[in-house]
């Protein structure tokens, strides 16, 4: 069973800080993804990676970035929280078209 | 155009009926589609992909039409327990997934 799991479930956070956000999975997946989720717009894609120090924008890159240094990590930045990041942040992982979420961080950004 | 749209709902539905939703995608070319869904404040699960031919999972059924540009879950004998939003995805070129924003569903006693 895929297990992907998230180092926070619940974070909060002022403006201006430098916020870490960790993602780690178990089944050797080559492909991971971050992934926010805001009321009325659905999952967008923020990054993700096809391998170990690869990473590729996805359709929100701005005020974020990401670090693949292990093919089970992948960890997401927030440079300088802004109120504007508090968000659901879900991480995912697969080999192709599907996605294994793990539960998901609830970001408040004050 | 959103390259997914799904009416938002709510569909509130008594226990036992049959209930469906239809999802619409703008790209011609897309090649893979799934249905997952979310619970209450959880993640995201993949529930079924949906075949050419249409598929069966229980009482759930998934169907496509290319013609259209739509995919459709029907919830034949609807449980309390299917109350959850479900999403549509699309997969439009190489492993691109896009979501859709989800249609609610809540099954009343």
């Amino acid at each position: 069973d895929v297990k992907v799991t998230q180092s926070s479930r619940y974070l909060v956070k002022r403006t201006g800080e430098k916020v870490f956000l960790e993602c780690v999975q178990d089944m050797d997946h080559e492909n991971m993804f971050w992934y926010r989720q805001d009321p009325g717009l659905g999952l967008r894609l923020i990054y993700f990676s096809y391998d170990v120090k690869m990473k590729e924008k996805g359709d929100i890159p701005e005020g974020y970035s990401v670090s693949r240094e292990k093919k089970e990590r992948f960890s997401l930045i927030l440079e300088s929280a802004s109120t504007n990041q508090t968000s659901m942040y879900l991480c995912a992982s697969s080999w192709g078209t599907d996605r294994y979420f793990g539960p998901g961080t609830r970001l408040l950004v004050l | 155009r959103k390259e997914v749209e799904q009416d938002p709902g709510p569909f509130n539905v008594p226990e036992g009926a049959t209930v469906a939703f239809n999802c619409t995608y703008s790209n011609s070319a897309s090649q893979s589609f799934f249905w997952y869904r979310q619970d209450c404040r959880k993640e995201p699960k993949l529930l079924m992909s949906v075949y050419s031919s249409g598929n069966e999972d229980g009482r759930f059924t998934a169907q496509l039409n290319r013609a259209s540009q739509y995919i459709s879950l029907l919830i034949r004998d609807s449980k309390l327990s299917d109350s959850a939003t479900y999403l549509c995805v699309v997969n439009s070129v190489g492993q691109k997934v896009t979501f859709g924003t989800g249609t609610k569903l809540q099954v009343i006693p």
